[in-house]
């Protein structure tokens, strides 16, 4: 079946703009992440939607990022005002659900270059 | 002292030898392991999960767990110049912290020379 599939691929935006990244996660997988990653740094993770839970938000930097999940599916995480700090690859995985950990699968990321 | 840490290389192998890559952690109480590797540009791809102390086998690729020394550790047998490749390190603890968010290490960057 299909992966984790996530648009656009790449973004390019000037300083101080709106972004919506969408993320479109493997069928049947009920838990959904976004991580990002940096130049040379780490993934770090943003947020973890599982089912109709609350999501939680642990991992967000700043309270210009938040992420919806509509229909227990598709994933926008939203950047206002972005920073050039907010340049990375963002990362979205998907697993299944329940109470134990699960293994997480990754889409192909959203390069976001802010200038 | 980072919560996952693993050397970052570059880790040189001949082609065909075995490739044996470390990772540690600091939260004595996690429970999941888990390697993924990734290619330069891409996204990271899941190779092996981990629970239990021992050795798990799948192909070419043996995960080995550690809990009383917080160690992990990922052997690669007959090592390809197409396994060369970051290899991430990932932890989590979701008994105590309720959390199911992964905690990576920084990467261990494998180059297998032909």
């Amino acid at each position: 079946g299909a992966g984790v599939s996530q648009s656009p691929s790449n973004k390019v935006t000037e300083k101080g703009k709106d972004v919506e990244l969408r993320c479109d996660p493997i069928s049947g997988h009920t838990a959904l992440y976004w991580y990002r990653q940096s130049l040379g740094q780490g993934l770090e993770f943003l947020i973890y939607f599982q089912g109709n839970s609350a999501p939680d938000k642990s991992g967000l930097p700043s309270d210009r990022f938040s992420a919806e999940r509509t229909g227990g599916s598709v994933s926008t995480l939203t950047i206002q005002r972005t920073q050039q700090e907010d340049s990375a690859v963002y990362l979205c995985a998907s697993s299944f659900g329940g109470t134990g950990v699960y293994e997480q699968y990754f889409g192909p990321g959203t390069r976001l270059t802010v200038t | 002292q980072k919560e996952v840490e693993q050397n970052s290389g570059p880790l040189s192998v001949p082609e065909g030898a075995i490739a044996s890559l470390n990772c540690t952690y600091s939260d004595r109480g996690s429970q999941s392991f888990f390697w993924y590797r990734q290619y330069s540009g891409k996204s990271p791809e899941l190779i092996m999960s981990i629970y239990s102390n021992g050795d798990k086998e799948d192909g070419r690729f043996t995960a080995q767990l550690n809990k009383a020394s917080q160690y992990v550790s990922l052997l690669i047998r007959d090592s390809q110049p197409s396994d060369s490749a970051t290899y991430l390190c990932a932890v989590n603890n979701i008994v105590d912290t309720g959390r199911r968010a992964l905690t990576f290490g920084s990467g261990t960057r494998l180059q297998v020379q032909p």
